[in-house]
């Protein structure tokens, strides 16, 4: 079955700081997705990434996913308290398209960010 | 447009008891997904269901647990003769389609604990 990785587990970053989360894969992504998810809320979806080497921004959260489709990164520029939170990537169980959509997610990553 | 709807959004059962969480979908989405958030672990899947359908039912104990999808109405997960081990987050998701091109739209989930 599919597993993804991400590191760092936690991390601690002073406000202004940029910062990268990675998530990796053990196959080939079908399809990518980045969630935040505030303590005690639900998950925010951020954006999906499919192709190899694509890259996706909204305001300052950057994601990109390899050539081999086997990695994606979520980069924060600048951040804010506003972005704390765990972030957590997901992909599809199967191929994409098919008959069952589940999606698997790695193990999170959660971020305080010190004003 | 609402988005999904869980509620409650805090259940208190104890040992034994039957827990009924209630999802209702975004207008226009038949497919649902939930999801179970234990402490300390990921976000797991659980079960897809259209209306009136079970498709993939895989990460379901098998025991105690059932989910349904009726033609009107929400989906309920239900949990029978509760144990400490239920006590998690539980989420839904929905989606219009059985493709997931950009993404579910989460619940802000229901909080179960087993007393």
């Amino acid at each position: 079955s599919q597993e993804l990785e991400q590191s760092p587990q936690s991390l601690i970053v002073q406000e202004g700081k940029n910062l990268t989360i990675n998530c990796t894969s053990s196959k080939t992504l079908y399809g990518l997705y980045w969630y935040k998810q505030k303590y005690g809320e639900g998950l925010i979806f951020l954006m999906m990434l499919q192709k190899g080497g694509e890259e996706k921004s909204h305001e300052k959260i950057t994601a990109k996913l390899d050539e081999k489709k086997q990695q994606s990164s979520l980069h924060i520029t600048a951040s804010q308290p506003s972005h704390a939170g765990i972030y957590l990537c997901g992909a599809t169980g199967g191929h994409y398209g098919g008959a069952t959509n589940k999606l698997i997610f790695g193990t999170g990553t959660l971020l305080a960010v010190q004003p | 447009n609402a988005g999904v709807m869980q509620n409650p959004r805090h259940l208190v059962r104890r040992r034994g008891q039957e827990a009924r969480l209630r999802c209702s979908p975004m207008k226009g989405h038949s497919h649902v997904y939930w999801y179970r958030q234990l402490p300390e672990e990921g976000l797991k899947f659980m079960v897809y269901l259209q209306k009136e359908n079970i498709i993939d039912e895989s990460g379901m104990p098998k025991e105690r647990f059932s989910a349904e999808f009726p033609k009107e109405g929400p989906s309920i997960l239900r949990i029978q003769q509760v144990v400490r081990g239920d006590s998690a987050a539980y989420f839904c998701a929905s989606s219009p389609s059985p493709e997931i091109s950009y993404g579910y739209t989460f619940g802000s989930g229901t909080r179960l604990t087993v007393v």
